[in-house]
């Protein structure tokens, strides 16, 4: 079965860049027909979708987010990755990696979360 | 950017039935919005119940379903168990683009 795996740095100082990647077991990113997502959930808040990439390369991504982030694949690592750029305190959350393929529900899968703090 | 409203808390009785909605700032939600709802306990990360309206998934207990209803997408639970005690949030795609509902404090009392 395919599981979903964060890692990075828990702690970022403000103003540098937020780093992550969601490791892929079970499959891989370049399946067909998936799309892989970050979201994010800061303590006690809701869920805020950060963006995703398609199979082939294509992105989406939040409009209020969209200057600073980019989703990338790596298919040598079999991974996906989460950039932000200038973080603020208001980064700060719990960041989950999803994925799915379209026509079986694009969240399907989901890591356990990873909890990044932005502060000096 | 679209805004996703949801009712910030509800409570059912233990058996009861109870519908979660869901709905846009930009008009009536349609299939074309692919409308989903997560689970979420505390501590753990959300979980798919429904996804494009209606559609479960193998771990989706058959109480749950999914519907448009009155211009929002839902989601009803049929013979509420204690387990059920949970936030529920919805997700709405405005082409391509990814908005989650502020979710649903479901109390099973």
């Amino acid at each position: 079965q395919v599981q979903l795996q964060e890692s990075g740095p828990g702690l970022v100082k403000p103003s540098q860049t937020l780093s992550l990647t969601c490791s892929v077991s079970g499959d891989s990113v370049n399946s067909a027909n998936y799309y892989w997502s970050w979201i994010r959930q800061p303590a006690g808040k809701g869920l805020e979708w950060i963006g995703r990439i398609y199979t082939s390369g294509r992105t989406n991504y939040n409009p209020s987010l969209k200057s600073r982030v980019t989703i990338s694949l790596d298919t040598s690592k079999n991974q996906f990755s989460l950039q932000l750029n200038s973080v603020t305190a208001t980064d700060t959350a719990v960041y989950y990696c999803a994925g799915g393929q379209t026509g079986s529900g694009c969240y399907s899968l989901w890591g356990q979360g990873t909890l990044v703090t932005v502060s000096s | 950017q679209a805004v996703v409203t949801q009712e910030p808390s509800l409570t059912v009785s233990p058996g009861g039935t109870v519908t979660l909605t869901c709905g846009s700032s930009t008009g009536t939600v349609t299939s074309g919005h692919y409308p989903y709802w997560f689970q979420q306990k505390p501590g753990q990360a959300p979980r798919t119940l429904i996804y494009d309206t209606s559609n479960k998934h193998s771990w989706t207990p058959a109480r749950f379903s999914g519907s448009l209803l009155g211009g929002k997408a839902a989601l009803t639970l049929s013979g509420a168990q204690p387990e059920d005690e949970a936030e529920y949030y919805c997700l709405l795609a405005y082409s391509g683009v990814q908005v989650f509902g502020g979710g649903t404090k479901l109390t099973v009392l």
